[in-house]
């Protein structure tokens, strides 16, 4: 079965340093996986995804996210961090059906500083 | 072009009553889904839709209802509330066709609480 695992519930970094949000995944078949963020009393907005290809994703808002295979792993990382890139960040896989239907870690919340 | 939206946006209900959740899509996506959103659990699948009159049952769907009778529609309903019901309710979209990865758009969301 595919599961996503966000192994950090929150993770802290000072404006204007580099900030990495963890994924790892676990499927069968090729990996779909995409990343979303949701502002406090929002929904939840898409950010980037990984289909195939280059494994450097780049995505909204200036964030990009590194797939890598042997690790099963999908990061998210920006270069500079900014206050108002404070939210809650979702990785997700797709599962293996043909339904669309997306599995979702539970979730690691962001707080930037200034 | 709105996007998707949820009504209403907050709500309280007492044990054992009943309610419907609206969803509403105008990117004529085929796929729709509900999800249910816990502190810390991330989302849940409650049920989902490939197309106008096609439903199916997601991860959690006990307790709920669907109905999809025309593309753009696809309402959530709750027969009998129950306090473990409470939680923010998602209502998302996509167009999916054979070979797409096609992103899911999500709702502004409905915050529900049953007392």
């Amino acid at each position: 079965a595919q599961s996503v695992a966000q192994p950090e519930d929150q993770v802290n970094v000072a404006e204007g340093n580099p900030l990495t949000v963890k994924c790892t995944y676990s499927v069968s078949g090729n990996p779909y996986l995409f990343w979303y963020v949701q502002y406090p009393n929002r929904g939840l907005q898409f950010l980037l995804k990984y289909i195939t290809g280059d494994n450097l994703v780049k995505g909204s808002y200036g964030f990009e996210a590194e797939f890598n295979k042997s690790q099963t792993s999908f990061h998210l990382k920006k270069p500079s961090a900014l206050v108002s890139d404070s939210a809650l960040y979702f990785c997700a896989v797709r599962d293996g059906s043909n339904t669309g239907k997306l599995i979702f870690g539970q979730g690691t919340t962001l707080q930037v500083k200034p | 072009n709105a996007g998707v939206t949820q009504t209403p946006k907050f709500r309280i209900l007492k044990i054992g009553q009943s309610m419907t959740l609206q969803c509403t899509q105008d990117m004529n996506h085929n796929y729709m889904y509900w999800y249910r959103q816990d502190p810390g659990m991330g989302l849940k699948l409650i049920y989902y839709s490939v197309g106008a009159g096609i439903t199916d049952k997601g991860e959690v769907p006990n307790g709920y209802n669907v109905s999809r009778s025309t593309t753009e529609d696809f309402p959530l309903r709750l027969e009998l509330a129950a306090p473990s019901q409470t939680s923010v309710y998602f209502c998302a979209s996509s167009y999916y066709q054979a070979g797409s990865y096609n992103e899911q758009f999500f709702g502004p969301g409905t915050r529900l609480t049953v007392l």
